[in-house]
């Protein structure tokens, strides 16, 4: 039961966009528009900050943006902050009724 | 609002099993399901399984098939998750995590997570 890919890590300056990428096959990415996005502080439990590919929750700033094509997912943070330095994980919904995540990306805000 | 309370930290020895409670309130328990998330230590998160307070009914990711168990209690609106037969690998922060009806979402809400550490 492979995991969904991300990049080990990005970085970026103040102010500036980031994209993180999530690859998975057309048996979850690819095959359901069920792509969630998390951002997790150390110590603290994952939040959610998109669901159905690109849909923000309540109180989530429009800075963060989903999007998918074929069977990779984006994360894009607009205008930079620093308290964007965080893991971020993905997830899908994939065939069986079962959730998998990728393994996490770290952001730094240089 | 919308609140997971979790049971406290567990120290078991290897092959014990474990059992973490998750109580909801805030919202109709059985509207929604209750997915099982946990991470180890400097580790990424992986998915469990979940359950659908609705009908009791469960799906397990395939790496816990046969060791782990989850049920609700719907008068309590609790939740609970059996993990057995325990290694040192299952050293690890649980969380639980409300979930759609559906199964497709999991994670508007979050319980704060129970540090289960096996060791002997």
């Amino acid at each position: 039961q492979s995991a969904l890919t991300q990049p080990a890590s990005v970085s970026g300056s103040p102010g500036q966009s980031i994209t993180i990428s999530c690859s998975g096959t057309s048996s979850d990415v690819g095959g359901y528009n069920y792509v969630s996005w998390y951002q997790q502080h150390p110590g603290k439990a994952p939040k959610l900050m998109i669901y159905d590919v690109s849909h923000r929750p309540s109180g989530i700033s429009y800075r963060f943006s989903g999007s998918k094509s074929g069977n990779t997912a984006s994360l894009t943070i607009s205008g930079l902050q620093a308290e964007d330095e965080a893991d971020y994980y993905c997830s899908s919904y994939r065939s069986s009724s079962t959730l998998v995540f990728g393994g996490g990306t770290k952001l730094t805000v240089l | 609002q919308v609140q997971l309370v979790q049971s406290g930290a567990e120290v078991k020895k290897p092959g014990a099993s474990v059992k973490v409670s998750c109580k909801a309130s805030g919202y109709t328990f059985t509207n929604y399901g209750l997915s099982w998330v946990r991470q180890a230590p400097g580790q990424g998160l992986e998915w469990m399984g979940w359950i659908s307070a609705y009908n009791g009914n469960t799906n397990y990711a395939q790496n816990f098939q046969g060791r782990v168990t989850m049920t609700t209690d719907t008068p309590t609106s609790t939740a609970y998750m059996e993990l057995r037969s325990l290694r040192s690998d299952d050293t690890a922060v649980y969380y639980c995590a409300r979930t759609t009806f559906d199964g497709t979402v999991a994670g508007v809400y979050w319980g704060q997570g129970t540090l289960v550490t096996v060791s002997s």
